[in-house]
Parts: C-alpha cells; sequence; structure tokens
C-alpha cells in the first residue's frame, strides 16, 4: 500500500525557517517525481515545488524561489522542503504528493502556521 | 506559466442531476490536464488523468472530455457523497497550476 506521512510542521515566527519530511512507502520511491502542494486556510491548491527522481532537476512556483529547497533522500525514502524566510502567506497545510503525470497519491498534509 | 480558468467557483445541484465544470488553459496543454475532488479535512483525491481517463476504483459517473485548451469534467448523476470541491490541474510543463476550485454544494 502507497503511503506518504508528512511530518515537520508548526507554528513559527515571520523570517523563521522550517524543515518539512515527507516519509514514503509501499512504491519504489526513487522512480518518481515527487512534489510539495499546499493550501491556504479556506483556498485552493498551489503546486510549491517538483524534483526529479535523482534529484537532478527541480522546479518551484514563483512566490518561494529562493526561500524555499526540495530535496530527497533515496536511501531513506523521504522528500524534504526546507523553507525559509518564511511569511505570513506561506501560511497553508503542506501536501507530499507522489507524480506519476497526475497527482496520483498524496500525504495527509502538515500545517505550516506562520505568525508572531 | 500557464493559466487555468476554472467555472463555475460555485454550484448547487440536485441529487441525481448532471453536473458539468469547465476549465480552460491559457494555451494548448494537450491532453495533460487533471480532475482532483477534494472533501472537507482531507487530501484531494485524483479522479481523472490525462483529461479523460477514469482512475481505478472511481465510480464511471465521473468523467472528463477536452483537449487543447477547453476541457470539461462532468458527473452524470450527482450522487450526496460527491459534496466536495473540485479542482482541474495542468502538467503540460514541470511548472504546475491548478484551477481555482468549483465548491459543489446539494440544493
Amino acid at each position: 500500500e502507497v503511503q506518504l506521512v508528512e511530518s515537520g510542521g508548526g507554528l513559527v515566527q515571520p523570517g523563521g525557517s522550517l524543515r518539512l519530511s515527507c516519509a514514503a512507502s509501499g512504491f519504489t520511491f526513487s522512480s518518481y517525481w515527487m512534489s510539495w502542494v499546499r493550501q491556504a486556510p479556506g483556498k485552493g491548491l498551489e503546486w510549491v515545488a517538483n524534483i526529479k527522481q535523482d534529484g537532478s532537476e527541480k522546479y518551484y512556483v514563483d512566490s518561494v524561489k529562493g526561500r524555499f529547497t526540495i530535496s530527497r533522500d533515496n536511501a531513506k525514502n523521504s522528500l524534504y522542503l526546507q523553507m525559509n524566510s518564511l511569511r505570513a502567506e506561506d501560511t497553508a497545510v503542506y501536501y507530499c504528493a507522489r507524480v506519476a503525470g497526475a497527482f496520483d497519491y498524496w500525504g495527509q498534509g502538515t500545517l505550516v502556521t506562520v505568525s508572531s | 506559466d500557464i493559466q487555468m480558468t476554472q467555472s463555475p467557483s460555485s454550484l448547487s445541484a440536485s441529487v441525481g442531476d448532471r453536473v458539468t465544470i469547465t476549465c480552460q488553459a491559457s494555451q494548448d496543454i494537450s491532453n495533460y490536464l487533471n480532475w482532483y475532488q477534494q472533501k472537507p479535512g482531507k487530501a484531494p483525491k485524483l479522479l481523472i488523468y490525462d483529461a479523460s481517463n477514469l482512475e481505478t476504483g472511481v465510480p464511471s459517473r465521473f468523467s472528463g472530455s477536452g483537449s487543447g485548451t477547453d476541457f470539461t469534467f462532468t458527473i452524470s448523476s450527482l450522487q450526496p457523497e460527491d459534496i466536495a470541491t473540485y479542482y482541474c490541474q495542468q502538467y503540460d510543463n514541470p511548472l504546475i497550476t491548478f484551477g481555482q476550485g468549483t465548491r459543489l454544494e446539494i440544493k
């Protein structure tokens, strides 16, 4: 059974940093692109970042470029999102998702709240 | 970046009604278009991939069509459990975008 489990969310002050993790199981993690998608409270879905199977290609939505870094450790079946210089508008539930063309599997999400 | 215009933003329909949601891309995306259902407090669920393919286990009352810039998502006979928000999503290039969502309610 495919499982994606996010962790690392919490309350952080503006300008602070947070590292999200996503533990994958039930499939060959190293064979798939992976993504982070977020959803601000009461708002729609927003794609945040993609990473290729071997980590050689990474893409970001403009609003997080230079502040967020997506990475992966295929030996640990894990996906990460390092978030720096956090802003109030980064407050959201962050989901990791497997990419098979579509986002065919999603985690349960982890809430990041940026507030003083 | 490719913009996705989804309409309507909200929709009220009766059980048994045929429901249609549209999504328009700002440029040709071939059939690189997916549809998701999201219920409150839950992660999105993939329903339709590549514009018209039904994901395994998804009821056949859900369908999708279109190519290029114009796409349609249809529920042939609305059921109470279909109350949710629906999103289109393009993946023509690695810079992925979603539509704004359609909130579906029971009349």
